[in-house]
């Protein structure tokens, strides 16, 4: 168990609707991440928050966005889904900001989404 | 954006060591190398990661070579459970993001 929490776990939705994947990160852990993985594709990273702010966006489509709450959890939304939205979604997190030593950082077990 | 360059799959005998290469060649002089391995559709399990220093956890060790432009994970004695894609990442330089290469896909024969 890494600490990093997700929900759901499962996900199944008809294209054009809109979802929300929530993340917890590890107590004391100020950095998010989000990333994307379709069948049999590697990890997309999508975008990373620390302590509320956006700091780092990969390919994250228009459609998708996310936050950061003063918690420190947070969301994922997904808007207009399409059949190619399907995919398994992870959410990491890690102390710090930059690379370092003890800025390791530790994935969640996932939200699987499926579009119909 | 992908900075790593990783063989497609390996193959290696239970009980046998399992080296893993990875190419970083454009990595800066201060980011450190990560190893992941992802077991399935679980979530990413971090490994091991170096700077410079080879290093030796409980799981498995890193060797880094001098010029640091590329690295090894090396599983000393593989077992069926350490099937799995492996991957090294390190950061883009310049930013935040830290990207995911294809991996090795390790498979662990009986």
């Amino acid at each position: 168990d890494s600490g990093v929490t997700q929900t759901p776990k499962h996900l199944i939705t008809a294209t054009g609707q809109r979802v929300t994947l929530r993340c917890s990160p590890r107590s004391g852990d100020l950095s998010v991440y989000w990333y994307q993985q379709s069948l049999d594709q590697g990890l997309q990273f999508l975008i990373q928050y620390y302590n509320g702010e956006e700091r780092a966006k990969g390919n994250i489509l228009e459609r998708f966005s996310a936050q950061q709450f003063p918690d420190l959890h947070s969301e994922l939304n997904l808007s207009s889904l399409e059949l190619g939205d399907s995919a398994l979604y992870f959410c990491a997190s890690s102390v710090g900001v930059g690379q370092g030593a003890g800025n390791t950082i530790y994935f969640g077990e996932g939200s699987w989404l499926t579009v119909v | 954006d992908a900075k790593t360059t990783q063989p497609t799959s390996m193959d290696c005998a239970e009980g046998r060591a399992a080296n893993l290469p990875c190419n970083h060649s454009t990595i800066s002089g201060n980011e450190y190398v990560y190893w992941y391995r992802q077991i399935h559709s679980q979530g990413p399990q971090y490994i091991i990661h170096g700077l410079k220093n080879n290093e030796t956890n409980e799981m498995a060790s890193l060797i880094i070579t001098e010029d640091r432009k590329s690295s090894t994970l090396i599983l000393p004695h593989a077992t069926l459970r350490d099937t799995a894609v492996y991957y090294c990442i390190v950061r883009v330089g310049g930013t935040y993001k830290y990207i995911f290469g294809t991996g090795t896909r390790l498979k662990v024969l009986a």
